[in-house]
């Protein structure tokens, strides 16, 4: 089975400017989790879905948000950036409740 | 919420060595993981263990659900085991919460 994959790999913004994130999940994985990792906060959870519905949410700002679609690959936007934002973002996939997460590679953003 | 402490934060060993990695959780948890990322950001899954003891090659964990907390045995260090050791759980229907990490260094 292919794991998770995440795309682009590496992305440079600038502060103002948007940016959307792709996370396609392992084959029958319905549940998608995105997480914000930096040096200062460490892995925060930004939100999940399953079956195209947000099921939990993380302590972020509006100006992050996500969607998943009926295929389960999901994605996250990111508007009005800001220097803070610059991170590595993971995805994780699970089948369903209290099941063990995989993560994929994960983008590296920076905003300058 | 849930609270997940890791020690040691920083361990450095010599090539050969053991190790045992340390997570400690504030209530009771549906799901224990651990992983290492690697140098490259991945996070690589190492034991889905919520409760009792796995092995895998010079790996093994052992999680105490009643106790709350989990171990993490590597033995005879390989450089290639540096890196960064997180443990993550699953409270109730809820997030994934991550530790803090051990940075393991091991020197040829």
């Amino acid at each position: 089975k292919a794991g998770v994959t995440q795309t682009p790999r590496y992305l440079i913004k600038t502060r103002g400017q948007q940016v959307t994130l792709s996370c396609s999940p392992i084959s029958g994985h319905r549940s998608v989790s995105w997480y914000q990792q930096t040096p200062g906060q460490g892995l925060q959870f930004l939100f999940e879905y399953f079956s195209e519905t947000q099921r939990n949410k993380g302590n972020f700002p509006g100006r992050f948000s996500g969607r998943q679609f009926s295929n389960s690959r999901s994605e996250m936007n990111v508007s009005t950036l800001e220097l803070g934002d610059s991170a590595l973002y993971l995805c994780a996939s699970r089948q369903g409740f209290s099941n063990e997460q995989f993560f994929g590679p994960g983008t590296r953003l920076t905003v300058l | 919420g849930i609270q997940v402490e890791q020690s040691p934060p920083d361990l450095i060993l010599q090539e050969g060595a053991n190790s045992t990695l340390r997570c400690n959780f504030s209530d009771s948890v549906n799901n224990l993981q651990w992983f290492h990322q690697n140098p490259w950001g991945q996070l690589i899954n190492l034991f889905y263990i919520p409760s009792g003891t796995k092995q895998n090659g010079r790996l093994s964990a052992t999680t105490v659900a009643t106790e709350r907390y989990s171990l993490l045995y590597i033995s005879s260090s390989q450089t290639t085991d540096s890196g960064v050791y997180f443990c993550a759980v699953l409270f109730g229907n809820e997030k994934l919460t991550f530790g803090t990490g051990t940075r393991l260094t091991i020197i040829p």
